[in-house]
């Protein structure tokens, strides 16, 4: 079985642009929660859907939304990007909220 | 507020020996933690997870132990081999992360 797959790997952005993540759980899982991971330090949690509704939201800004389609993927999105924002964007997936969760590789992204 | 959080930021040992990972919760409500392993350019790996109704799980080569009283859990890795190297991470229901303890394992 795949693990949960992340594109794209990395990613060079500009201040101010917008930037849309893609996430793909394990197959028959329902729940994707969405990470910040900033250099030496542990990942933060941004958001947790399940079953497409939105179940909890870390401590970050409204420039950062996601949502969840009808087969489980997932998007992160970040509006106007500042230099703040370089990190590796994890996600994971579990069957359903609460319970072990996967991890993809993650998205590196670097805001210039 | 609530936080997770990690006693050592290091921790090396010598290939063979155990190693002990520590963790501390301030949410006593909390009830649900799992530790991760993370190498370098990847992305957290599940290792063991625990409920608060247990203060005791084991898995292969690794125990965790969790001590609600005083809000203090712990991961045991035996006969810590090389490929044991990481950056270990304890997260309260899989959502709030410590800020990790990097293991080197000396051969």
């Amino acid at each position: 079985d795949a693990g949960v797959t992340q594109s794209p790997t990395h990613l060079i952005k500009t201040r101010g642009q917008h930037v849309t993540l893609r996430c793909s759980p394990i197959s028959g899982h329902k729940s994707v929660s969405w990470y910040q991971q900033v250099l030496g330090q542990g990942p933060q949690f941004i958001f947790q859907y399940y079953e497409k509704e939105e179940r909890g939201r870390g401590n970050f800004p409204d420039r950062f939304s996601a949502r969840q389609f009808p087969n489980y993927s997932s998007e992160l999105n970040v509006n106007a990007l500042l230099l703040g924002d370089s990190a590796l964007y994890l996600c994971a997936s579990s069957r359903q909220a609460g319970v072990e969760a996967f991890f993809g590789q993650g998205t590196r992204l670097t805001v210039v | 507020g609530e936080s997770v959080g990690l006693h050592l930021p290091t921790l090396s040992v010598q290939e063979g020996d155990n190693s002990i990972i520590n963790c501390a919760y301030s949410n006593s409500a909390s009830d649900y933690f799992i530790w991760y392993k993370q190498e370098s350019g990847k992305g957290p790996q599940f290792i063991i997870d625990i409920r608060s109704n247990m203060d005791k799980r084991q898995g292969q080569r690794v125990t965790v132990l969790l001590n609600k009283t005083v809000k203090h859990l712990s991961l045991q890795i035996a006969a810590t081999q090389p490929g044991d190297s990481a950056v270990y991470f304890c997260a309260e229901k899989g959502m709030r992360f410590g800020a990790g303890t990097r293991l080197t394992v000396k051969p």
